[in-house]
């Protein structure tokens, strides 16, 4: 059984378009994140969730919203897609991390995202 | 804010050859981890180093954690063509967001 799964795994849209991407997991995490990794490789974390709750938002356009309607789940959506919004985007989970501290965070496959 | 830093960039080497890689931070970080991304894939969780000397092995890669808890480091004895990826050290400084370094990226030659 897949742990953090998202889907899609493949998005190739026009400009300006709104797409979602999901995110669940089965690992009774309390903390999800969204990470972008551009195409030098840098992972930036851009949101993070415990229990449906934000506690991370990092500079981020605000035409990213996340939104968790559980704690299995956080998925992203994005407003207005525009060329520098390629890059694949990984969502990951993890132990809460305000009673553990920081813990390992599981990593889905990824979706990768062009814009064309 | 909080930077973590890695060097080297790029690291090829032959098949056999010793590698490390280094990670710095500019504060003092509650504890460190690493994480190996294989071309295509996902990073997936190696270790967590919380102490400061702290020095943990796994079968072939050694890691340790800075006196100061300031840099880590990852040294893989002997590589093998399976450990090609990038390597990313990640942190925070007591409750500051957590900030992967920008990892180092490993070809191994057969």
């Amino acid at each position: 059984d897949t742990a953090v799964s998202q889907t899609p795994k493949y998005l190739v849209t026009q400009m300006g378009n709104d797409k979602s991407i999901k995110c669940e997991q089965n690992l009774g995490h309390d903390t999800m994140y969204w990470y972008k990794q551009d195409s030098k490789k840098f992972l930036k974390i851009m949101f993070s969730y415990n229990n449906k709750e934000l506690i991370i938002n990092e500079t981020v356009p605000n035409r990213f919203s996340p939104k968790s309607p559980d704690k299995a789940h956080l998925n992203l959506h994005i407003n207005s897609l525009e060329l520098g919004d390629s890059a694949v985007y990984f969502c990951a989970s993890s132990q809460d991390y305000r009673v553990y501290g920081n813990q390992p965070q599981h990593f889905g496959d990824g979706t990768r995202l062009s814009i064309l | 804010g909080q930077q973590v830093m890695q060097i080297p960039q790029y690291q090829h080497v032959q098949e056999g050859e010793d590698f490390t890689t280094y990670c710095n931070s500019s504060t003092t970080l509650s504890n460190i981890q690493w994480y190996k991304q294989r071309p295509g894939g996902h990073p997936v969780f190696l270790i967590q180093l919380v102490k400061s000397g702290e020095v943990k092995k796994q079968k072939r890669l050694t890691f340790q954690f800075g006196e100061a808890k300031k840099n880590s480091s990852l040294h893989i004895t002997a590589t093998q063509t399976t450990d090609v990826g990038t390597y990313f050290c990640a942190g925070d400084n007591y409750g500051q967001n957590f900030v992967f370094g920008p990892g180092t990226r490993l070809s191994v030659l057969p």
